[in-house]
């Protein structure tokens, strides 16, 4: 079985503070991916990478910054956390060969 | 623009129904589709992939894809109480560099 996990399941925050959120996938896959979730607005991709040192930004990367030392892990940073950010962050890798995505358990975080 | 249209439900089938979930999309270059089901709280599950014209089945699933029309549907016999969650349709282009489109999801429920 595709094995993803992120750090934190819950997590609380300051303004201003910097945020790590971080995923480690099992299945040498190399796609990762990081997606925000919030009521409405449904799945929205911050940024992906489709191999180690490689990023590439999604539809809302404004505020994040992502990190890929190693193939199995895929780092997310707030540099500077927002009341805005909160919200749902889920992390999710895919095969090369195949675009169907795996998620990780994903990380609700709360700024206040 | 890629673009995957759901209705967002409530879908309400009585246990033991066929529950019909459809999906359209805008964008004639999506080669591949997916359908995830996530229940409140927890991340999007993997449940079906389906990449040609015609019926894919698996158990009590069934996803449907006319790339004519445009349209992708998942069916689900034999309908169970667990089955309620909200199913989240997404596409995406034909290589594993694609990213996916998702949709943002019908709700089911599926009534005792």
């Amino acid at each position: 079985d595709v094995k993803v996990t992120q750090s934190s399941r819950y997590l609380v925050k300051r303004t201003g503070e910097k945020v790590f959120l971080e995923c480690v996938q099992d299945m040498d896959h190399e796609n990762m991916f990081w997606y925000r979730q919030d009521p409405g607005l449904g799945l929205r991709l911050i940024y992906f990478s489709y191999d180690v040192k490689m990023k590439e930004k999604g539809d809302i990367p404004e505020g994040y910054s992502v990190s890929r030392e190693k193939k199995e892990r895929f780092s997310l940073i707030l540099e500077s956390a927002s009341t805005n950010q909160t919200s749902m962050y889920l992390c999710a890798s895919s095969p090369r060969t195949v675009p169907g995505q795996y998620f990780g358990p994903g990380t609700r975080l709360t700024v206040t | 623009q890629k673009e995957v249209e759901q209705n967002s439900g409530p879908l309400s089938v009585p246990e033991g129904a066929i529950a019909s979930l459809n999906c359209t999309y805008s964008d004639r270059v999506s080669q591949s589709f997916f359908w995830y089901r996530q229940y409140s709280g927890k991340s999007p599950e993997l449940i079906m992939s389906i990449y040609s014209n015609g019926d894919k089945e698996d158990g009590r699933f069934t996803a449907q894809l006319n790339k004519a029309s445009q349209y992708v549907s998942l069916l689900i016999r034999d309908s169970q109480p667990s089955d309620s969650a909200t199913y989240l349709c997404a596409g995406s282009g034909p290589s594993g560099y694609s990213t996916l489109t998702f949709g943002k999801g019908t709700m089911l429920l599926v009534s005792p």
